[in-house]
């Protein structure tokens, strides 16, 4: 079986610049995960999906954050513009409906200049 | 607001030697789950413990749940080179949405 397919695994951008993170989830799996983990600390939850709708987006700093699951499926968190303090790992995860067992992308490292 | 603090923050220690990591909360967790992650990759669940008082082993790796669900260790005797990682401990509401609230974890080297 497939883990979560998370892309591009490392990005470089400039202060003010957009930037977007595509994942795809473990087939069969109806919510989707967004964390942000920023060096020397644990993940912390941007967005929870199930299925296409959002579940909790309360931490998502929804000024510069967007985040959709169209189809129910794959997944895209776009940042714009980004800034100093968004450089971090940003992983997806994913699990059977509300199952307390998620299952985790490699992450994509986010470098802001 | 429910937060999860780990103790040692960093660990480092020679092959063989015994080692126990704390997580602690003021609140009450439905669940506990222990996470390794190592560099470059995502968090990979190695245990759940849902009942308070709840042991549960993992060949040389123990967990154990608080009895007031408020806490939880995991243990590792004879540590091996391959335990090295980030442990992180993640507690479940009662809200039944599947969120997990992470702590800062605890980076453990060992040394062969």
């Amino acid at each position: 079986e497939a883990g979560v397919a998370q892309s591009p695994r490392y990005k470089i951008i400039e202060k003010r610049q957009s930037v977007a993170f595509w994942c795809n989830p473990i087939s069969g799996h109806a919510t989707l995960y967004w964390y942000q983990q920023i060096l020397g600390q644990g993940p912390k939850l941007l967005i929870q999906f199930q299925n296409n709708g959002v579940v909790d987006d309360s931490q998502l700093p929804k000024d510069r954050f967007s985040a959709e699951r169209l189809k129910g499926v794959d997944s895209t968190l776009k940042i714009q513009p980004a800034k100093l303090e968004d450089s971090a790992v940003y992983l997806c995860a994913s699990s059977l409906w509300t199952a307390r067992e998620q299952y985790f992308g490699p992450g994509t490292r986010l470098t802001v200049t | 607001t429910q937060l999860l603090e780990q103790s040692p923050q960093f660990l480092s220690i020679q092959e063989g030697e015994n080692l126990t990591v704390y997580c602690n909360s003021s609140s009450v967790f439905s669940s506990l789950q222990w996470y390794r992650q190592e560099p470059g990759e995502g968090p990979v669940l190695l245990v759940t413990v849902v009942t308070g008082g709840e042991v549960k082993k993992l060949k040389r790796l123990t967990f154990q749940f608080g009895d007031a669900r408020k806490d939880s260790s995991l243990h590792i005797t004879a540590a091996q080179p391959g335990d090295t990682g980030l442990y992180l401990c993640a507690g479940g509401g009662s809200s039944n949405t599947g969120k997990l609230i992470f702590g800062q974890g605890t980076t453990l080297q060992v040394k062969p």
